[in-house]
């Protein structure tokens, strides 16, 4: 199994709205990633876990929250988001954080802020 | 500044054409890693190739090869007879080990070359 799986692909939610994104791999990746990516742009980095550890929080706004419940499953959980949060938010495995492997994405959840 | 470049916005060709995508990175790690990626319009970002700083040697893969030239910090990728199904978004990307002090795995983006094939 060589994929990451990214649930739902597709979002509609308002902005007093609660949700999660999921984000799954068995590949025995240690590390997992949340990025998020606008229209005709690059993915920019939201955060970083390292063996289910928070590393690295890109000044994420706490409306955005992550959570590694195991090595193999990744959340985002989503509270009162704005309409420019409007995005595709891409998960992504590496085996390990301070390697060089390069990544495996997820197809993505294509978010949409109403 | 930009730690990869790819200054080629936008490409058309048509079917069977080759087609060469730039990249251009910026890098002091004597030790880096550079990435192509495929984004499709599906959106998943498929992995294509990777390549460290100490090996030059140009790869190819089936219709893909891969030119890397460390005198010109350039990582381009050449796609011969191309097909409908290349359209796609392709990211080149760097990954370093230290930036500005702070260990870890630094991973940049460069900002897409959208190419388009026409049949």
């Amino acid at each position: 199994d060589t994929e990451v799986t990214q649930t739902p692909k597709h979002l509609v939610m308002g902005m007093t709205n609660k949700k999660s994104l999921k984000c799954e791999q068995h590949m025995g990746h240690r590390a997992m990633y949340w990025y998020k990516q606008k229209a005709k742009k690059p993915p920019e980095l939201m955060f970083v876990y390292s063996y289910e550890k928070l590393s690295i929080n890109e000044s994420v706004p706490s409306r955005f929250s992550p959570e590694c419940p195991n090595s193999s499953l990744l959340n985002l959980h989503l509270h009162a988001l704005q309409p420019e949060d409007s995005a595709l938010y891409l998960c992504a495995s590496s085996q390990e954080s301070g390697q060089n492997y390069g990544y495996t994405f997820g197809s993505g959840t294509r978010l949409t802020v109403v | 500044a930009q730690k990869v470049t790819q200054a080629q916005t936008e490409i058309s060709v048509v079917e069977k054409e080759d087609v060469t995508l730039d990249c251009v990175y910026e890098t002091r790690d004597t030790t880096y890693y550079l990435f192509w990626y495929k984004q499709p319009p599906s959106g998943e970002l498929v992995f294509l190739i990777r390549r460290n700083s100490f090996d030059e040697q140009n790869e190819i893969s089936g219709r893909y090869s891969w030119n890397f030239q460390k005198s010109t910090s350039s990582f381009n990728f050449t796609i011969t007879a191309s097909q409908v199904v290349d359209s796609a978004v392709y990211f080149c990307a760097l990954s370093e080990w230290m930036n500005n002090g702070r260990a870890g795995n630094q991973f940049y983006f460069g900002t897409g070359t959208s190419l388009t094939v026409i049949p």
